[in-house]
């Protein structure tokens, strides 16, 4: 079965300092992988996805992540923290389904606090 | 171009009760999906609808059940409910079961 697992429960950055969040995956076949941020009392938002093709994604809101088939990873970056990033943020791995579809997996969630 | 909606935003339910939550999908999608989200959690996948059929559930008992309208909306029904039903439901459309939008989400409490 997949699974995700994101290491770190709480991540404290100040702003401008540069960011990592990690993301360990395990699937057996091509994963599908996600990132999502959720603000508090939010839903969620999709930030970037990898799907095939080159291994560094780039999303919205300055945000990277690259895919490590090697160390089944797909760590999220970004070079400078702003205080408005402060959420919860979710990786996810979609498991391939009948007719196209995905049905995504999620991890715990990493939370991001940011001091000024 | 309005995103996916939820209603209600929050309820207050008894144990043994029954709730029905609503989902408007974002427009020109035909697939909604349903999720728990338990506090300190991610969400959990629910089910799926896609042409007014479930596709595809997860480990959810019974007790939850849905449906999908001819307009694309959904609901989810939760029968018999217990206190470990309290969680943020969070409602995702796509188009032909691809990538998901999210919807804000319903908070449930159960009393």
């Amino acid at each position: 079965a997949q699974s995700v697992t994101q290491p770190d429960i709480h991540i404290t950055v100040s702003e401008g300092a540069s960011l990592e969040l990690r993301c360990n995956y395990s699937y057996g076949a091509t994963p599908y992988l996600f990132w999502y941020v959720q603000s508090p009392g939010q839903g969620l938002q999709l930030l970037l996805k990898y799907f095939s093709g080159d291994t560094l994604v780039q999303g919205i809101k300055g945000f990277e992540a690259e895919f490590k088939r090697s160390q089944s990873s797909f760590n999220l970056r970004k070079p400078s923290v702003h205080w408005s990033d402060a959420a919860e943020y979710f990786c996810a791995v979609g498991m391939h389904a009948s007719g196209g579809s995905y049905i995504p997996t999620f991890g715990r969630g990493t939370s991001l606090i940011v001091h000024p | 171009d309005a995103g996916v909606t939820q209603s209600p935003t929050h309820l207050i339910k008894t144990r043994g009760q029954q709730v029905t939550l609503r989902c408007s999908p974002k427009s020109g999608h035909d697939t909604v999906s349903w999720y728990q989200q338990a506090l300190g959690q991610g969400p959990q996948f629910i089910f799926q609808y896609y042409e007014e059929e479930e596709r595809q559930r997860g480990n959810f008992p019974d007790r939850f059940s849905g449906h999908q309208f001819p307009n694309y909306s959904s609901e989810l029904n939760v029968n018999a409910l217990l206190l470990g039903d309290s969680a943020l439901y969070l409602c995702a459309s796509s188009l032909n079961r691809r990538e998901q939008y999210f919807g804000p989400g319903t908070r449930l409490t159960v009393t």
